[in-house]
């Protein structure tokens, strides 16, 4: 099974709304990213989670704030969104967390900041 | 500074017809390379990818890229393109030391014309 979930497909809120976007793999890997990605852009990393714990954070505003509970879950608490926000949010894993490992993607959740 | 580079913005052809999406790194020694597939609303999908070794590698649907240490290039190739491939095509560089990280090209959008 090479299949990483993500939960929900769609999300709308408003910019005082708190939500949250899961991801879940079953393939035993020790790393997970999210990563954000504009129309029409590639994709932008966000934060990666290697062996549970936070190993790169490319700056990204606070009011994005990941959590890794265990090495199969993945999330990303939103709160206080601006509209600019509004993106494809992939999560992906994989073996280690190192460059030379292939990356598996999730669909994406599609937010949408009002 | 690192970077990819993926000229064409956007490549139309014809079903049938053969294929070749370009791609250009500058790394201070040679990255992994990765070529991935995005279909509208999906993740990304690797493709194929290099690490060292033999120059042509062989991926996933019946591509294939040649690694080109001269051009600092990683062409993706297709013989015959199905009307199936329409997607955008990534191509992405990492090193050894940055921990998963990866840096994607912008992207060419292929269509294919029945």
């Amino acid at each position: 099974d090479t299949e990483v979930t993500q939960t929900p497909k769609h999300l709308v809120m408003g910019m005082t709304n708190k939500k949250s976007l899961k991801c879940e793999q079953h393939m035993g890997h020790r790393a997970m990213y999210w990563y954000k990605q504009k129309a029409k852009k590639p994709p932008e990393l966000m934060f990666v989670y290697s062996y549970e714990k936070l190993s790169i954070n490319e700056s990204v505003p606070s009011r994005f704030s990941p959590e890794c509970p265990n090495s199969s879950l993945l999330n990303l608490h939103l709160h206080a969104l601006q509209p600019e926000d509004s993106a494809l949010y992939l999560c992906a894993s994989s073996e280690r967390g190192t460059s030379a490992e292939t990356q598996y993607f999730g669909p994406g959740t599609r937010l949408l900041v009002l | 500074a690192q970077s990819v580079t993926q000229p064409d913005i956007h490549i139309t052809v014809s079903e049938g017809a053969s294929l070749e999406l370009r791609c250009n790194y500058s790394y201070g020694a040679t990255p992994y390379l990765f070529w991935y597939v995005q279909s509208p609303g999906q993740g990304l999908q690797l493709l194929l990818k290099y690490f060292s070794g033999d120059t042509l590698v062989q991926g996933i649907k019946g591509f294939e890229a040649e690694f080109k240490r001269s051009q600092s290039s990683f062409n993706l190739r297709r013989p015959s393109v199905h009307w199936s491939d329409a997607a955008e095509y990534f191509c992405a560089a990492g090193c050894y030391n940055q921990g998963g990280k990866l840096i994607f090209g912008q992207g060419t959008e292929l269509s294919v014309k029945p």
